[in-house]
C-alpha cells in the first residue's frame, strides 16, 4: 500500500533556528501537500508542488518536491513562535484519488 | 461565510451507542471525508465520497458509516462496532476536476469520548 513517511516526529527549536521536516513516499507521487495544524486546531493547507524539483517559497517557508517526486522537504528560516505546531505532508498517486498523510512532525519553538 | 461545519465540538458516547457527528459545507465541493486522527498517529481516512450517492471505504473503515444525500452534508456515525472511538474526527472537502482537485479544507473537528 501507499506510505508516506515524515522525520523528526518531534523537533524543539530556540527561537531563530532553522528547522527542516522530511517526507518521503514508498512510490512515485502526482503531487504532494503540505498541511500546518497548530495546537488544538485543525489542519490547514500551506502548498501543493506537483513537478519535479520544484521548489517554493512562501515567506520564511521553502518547499521542494524531489526530483523523483517520491520526496519532499519543508525549511523554516529563523522560526519563530506563531510557527509552532504540527506540519503534514500529504502525498496523492497516479491513479488514486484520496491522499497519504504523514504522521507530521511537531515542531516547538521556545523564545 | 463559505467553510465546513463540524458538530458537536465534544461528544460522549457510551458503551453499546451509536453516535453520529455532523459535517456540513458551503463551499460548493463534490468531494468530501472523514478522517480519524490519534495522537502521533497523523490522519488516517475513513471513508470518502466524491458525489452524492456514493462513498468509498478508506483505510480503518470497520465500526463507522456515512451516507451522502446531499451534496452540503456528510455525516458519520461512529457505531458499536468500533471498539476505541475515542479520536479527533475531521471532517474535509475537496473541489473536483481542476488542478486543485484533492486539496482538502478542514472542519474544526469533533472530539469523542467514551463514557
Amino acid at each position: 500500500g501507499q506510505q508516506v513517511m515524515q522525520i523528526p516526529q518531534y523537533q524543539h527549536v530556540q527561537e531563530g533556528e532553522d528547522f527542516t521536516t522530511y517526507c518521503n513516499s514508498s512510490t512515485t507521487l502526482s503531487n504532494i501537500q503540505w498541511y500546518k495544524q497548530r495546537p488544538g486546531g485543525h489542519p490547514v493547507f500551506l502548498i501543493q508542488l506537483v513537478k519535479s524539483g520544484e521548489v517554493k517559497k512562501q515567506k520564511r517557508l521553502t518547499f521542494q518536491f524531489g526530483e523523483a517526486k517520491k520526496n519532499s522537504s519543508l525549511h523554516i528560516t529563523a522560526t519563530q513562535t506563531t510557527d509552532v505546531g504540527t506540519y503534514f505532508c500529504a502525498g496523492l498517486n497516479s491513479g488514486y484519488s484520496t491522499l497519504t498523510f504523514g504522521k507530521g512532525t511537531m515542531l516547538l519553538v521556545s523564545p | 461565510d463559505g467553510g465546513i461545519t463540524q458538530s458537536p465540538k465534544y461528544l460522549f458516547r457510551k458503551e453499546g451507542q451509536n453516535v453520529t457527528l455532523s459535517c456540513e459545507q458551503n463551499l460548493n465541493h463534490d468531494a468530501m471525508y472523514w478522517y480519524r486522527q490519534d495522537p502521533g498517529q497523523g490522519l488516517r481516512l475513513i471513508y470518502y465520497s466524491q458525489i452524492v450517492n456514493d462513498f468509498q471505504k478508506g483505510d480503518i473503515a470497520e465500526g463507522y458509516s456515512v451516507s451522502r444525500e446531499k451534496k452540503e452534508s456528510f455525516p458519520l456515525t461512529v457505531t458499536s462496532a468500533q471498539k476505541n472511538p475515542t479520536a479527533f474526527y475531521l471532517c474535509a472537502s475537496s473541489i473536483q476536476g481542476t488542478r486543485d482537485k484533492n486539496i482538502q479544507y478542514f472542519g474544526a473537528g469533533t472530539r469523542l469520548s467514551v463514557l
